[in-house]
């Protein structure tokens, strides 16, 4: 069974771009997370997708936005890109999400960095 | 609010010795606990989890953790370490319900010494 797919692996943008990372789940699971994570902060939460609805949110602001599609692949958009938003950004998805205690399955993660 | 506290940014031990990495959570009932391994340029891996009944939870690659309510403590443990062993280490905690939200500690580094 194939693990959690992330694409790109490295992207090199600058200030003021905007960005869409995109993750592929396990085949079968129906949720998906996203993390931010940077060596100051640790992982920081974004938001959660279930069967193509945004279900849980962390405190981002609105230039991070996120889908769903109806096959569980999600993808996750970064606009008007600032220096800070340099950072490992990581997938991970589970069978149902309905709550904190399912195993999260991560992808390898997206590095972005924003000169 | 919960939170979840790695005093140890950063361990090293040498191989075959016995590890110990530390996790201290606030949480107002009992949470769910989860230690979670990143090796270098890789995504995040359950180790193991607890959730009720036994407070030793036995995980993956030999790794264990104890939890313990009068410390508020879900301490990860190892009696011997290999030098595959050396990677981030990570702490989370998970509330009741339908919140998602895991809260996550900073992580602590450790490095193996042949």
């Amino acid at each position: 069974k194939a693990g959690v797919t992330q694409t790109p692996r490295y992207l090199i943008k600058t200030r003021g771009q905007q960005v869409t990372l995109s993750c592929s789940p396990i085949s079968g699971h129906r949720s998906v997370s996203w993390y931010q994570q940077t060596p100051g902060q640790g992982l920081q939460f974004l938001f959660e997708y279930f069967s193509e609805t945004q279900r849980n949110k962390g405190n981002f602001p609105g230039r991070f936005s996120g889908r769903q599609f109806s096959n569980s692949r999600s993808e996750m958009n970064v606009s008007t890109l600032e220096l800070g938003d340099s950072a490992l950004y990581l997938c991970a998805s589970s069978l149902q999400g309905s709550t904190s205690n399912e195993k999260l399955f991560f992808g390898s993660g997206t590095q972005l960095s924003v000169l | 609010a919960q939170s979840v506290t790695q005093p140890d940014i950063h361990i090293t031990v040498s191989e075959g010795a016995s590890l110990e990495l530390r996790c201290n959570y606030s949480y107002g009932a009992t949470p769910y606990l989860f230690w979670y391994v990143q090796s270098p340029g890789q995504g995040l891996q359950l180790l193991l989890k607890y959730f009720s009944g036994d407070t030793l939870v036995q995980g993956i690659k030999g790794f264990e953790a104890e939890f313990k309510r009068s410390q508020s403590s879900f301490n990860l443990r190892k009696p011997s370490v290999h030098w595959s062993d050396a990677a981030e280490y990570f702490c989370a905690v998970g509330a009741s319900g339908n919140n998602r939200k895991l809260i996550w500690g900073l992580g602590t580094s450790l490095a193996v010494n042949p």
